[in-house]
């Protein structure tokens, strides 16, 4: 079982750009939340995808989007990038079902720098 | 709203210390409680969870109780080692939402011989 994987695991962009990020879940996992953790900080909850649609969105700008495929990989878009943005960015595959207690698995992380 | 608060970092300790990180919540359900370590360069790894009052989570020595009375969930641990030295997030989930996780702002542990 590869777990939860993210790539890239590091990248730079420059400010104004967008960057998509790709998260494939843990076999059998159905729900892909994302996080964002700015240095020295614990992670933000951004939103959660189930059944390829967002279900729950954190306190982020509408320049950070997403989606989710039928294989239930997902993709997080970041457009007109602030240096602000910079920060890890964590993936998090569950089991789905709303009330569901099923633990989150967390991948490496991308690292975003924006120069 | 839900919120989760830890102790300030970072800890210091020499080896074979006992560690104390405090971890309080506050939450309008009914939530589950979890630890979280990071070690440097990688993700987030789950340590312990409970999932309902009094319930003590365990692994790898450190322990954590799950105190409603005082709406805390302190991780312990007797006997720390230089491994040990990561950051440690205290993160809770009220059931019955989409569960999203909360977490605190973290801990830095470091451990010297």
């Amino acid at each position: 079982d590869a777990g939860v994987t993210q790539s890239p695991t590091h990248l730079i962009k420059t400010r104004g750009q967008q960057v998509t990020l790709r998260c494939s879940p843990k076999s059998g996992h159905d729900t892909v939340s994302w996080y964002q953790q700015a240095l020295g900080q614990g992670p933000q909850f951004i939103f959660q995808y189930y059944e390829e649609e967002e279900r729950q969105r954190g306190n982020f700008p509408d320049r950070f989007s997403g989606h989710q495929f039928p294989n239930y990989s997902s993709e997080l878009n970041v457009n007109a990038l602030l240096l602000g943005d910079s920060a890890l960015y964590l993936c998090a595959s569950s089991l789905g079902a709303a009330g569901a207690q099923s633990e989150a698995f967390f991948g490496q992380g991308t690292r975003l720098t924006v120069v | 709203g839900d919120s989760v608060t830890q102790m300030e970092g970072p800890v210091t300790l020499s080896e074979e210390a006992f560690l104390t990180i405090n971890c309080t919540y506050t939450a309008t359900g009914y939530p589950s409680l979890f630890w979280y370590v990071q070690y440097p360069g990688e993700g987030l790894q789950l340590l312990l969870k409970a999932t309902k009052a009094d319930d003590k989570g365990s692994n790898k020595g450190f322990e954590a109780t799950y105190r409603k009375e005082t709406t805390s969930f302190h991780l312990e641990k007797g006997s720390v080692q230089v491994s040990d030295s990561a950051v440690y997030f205290c993160a809770l989930i009220v059931w019955g939402g989409y569960n999203k996780l909360i977490f605190g702002a973290g801990t830095r542990l470091a451990v010297h011989p």
